[in-house]
């Protein structure tokens, strides 16, 4: 069975600095790879995915985050924070047989914005 | 709004009741999806759509738990018998379907529900 890990539960970044969230994924073949941004009162939206070709993918938002495969790994990154970008965000896999219908996510990382 | 619409937002009930959680995705959308998100987890799969039928179903935890979608647009999901461990928030989202799916997944705010 496919897994996702985000071993960072809290992170805490002043605002202007930059940020790094990581996952990593246990999957045999190419998944596909999603990170999603849940803030209070909203539902989950897609930040941004990877499904094959360059490895590095840019989002919404500012947000970037680069596939390594050798270490199995899908980091989510951003430059500069905001303080609207205070909110849990989920890395998760797309189920390889029936492509991004059934995903599985991580237990996601909160992030706090400190000014 | 034109999002994924779900009610009731909040629902408390006691063990052994009856429950309905209904979603009413985007308009166009054919493919209607429930995820499941207990305290400090992410979301886990549940059930897939795809126009009126149910694709995938692997991630209902027994039976249960039901959800249909009669007219491939809105769906309804079932719990029979509450049970204290049922509590958590339960998560619709919606996507285009077959060869138009992008990979996005549209969620809604989620029905949250307590089981006393």
């Amino acid at each position: 069975a496919q897994s996702v890990t985000q071993p960072d539960i809290h992170i805490t970044v002043s605002e202007g600095a930059s940020l790094e969230l990581r996952c990593n994924y246990s999957y045999g073949a190419t998944p596909y790879l999603f990170w999603y941004v849940q803030s209070p009162g909203q539902g989950l939206q897609l930040l941004l995915k990877y499904f094959s070709g360059d490895t590095l993918v840019q989002g919404i938002k500012g947000f970037e985050a680069e596939f390594k495969r050798s270490q199995s790994s899908f980091n989510l990154r951003k430059p500069s924070v905001h303080w609207s970008d205070a909110a849990e965000y989920f890395c998760a896999v797309g189920e390889g047989n029936t492509g991004f219908q059934k995903l599985v996510f991580g237990t996601g990382t909160r992030l706090l914005v400190s000014p | 709004g034109a999002g994924v619409s779900q009610t009731p937002s909040n629902k408390v009930t006691e063990k052994g009741k009856y429950v309905e959680l209904r979603c009413d995705p985007i308009s166009g959308h054919t493919a209607l999806y429930w995820y499941r998100q207990s305290l400090g987890q992410g979301p886990e799969f549940l059930i897939y759509f795809q126009g009126t039928g149910a694709a995938d179903d692997s991630g209902l935890p027994n039976d249960r738990f039901f959800a249909v979608r009669p007219e491939g647009s809105v769906s309804t999901l079932k719990i029979q018998r509450t049970e204290r461990g049922d509590s958590a928030v339960y998560l619709c989202a919606s996507s285009l379907g077959g060869r138009a799916h992008t990979g996005e997944l549209f969620f809604g705010e989620g029905s949250r529900l307590t089981v006393l």
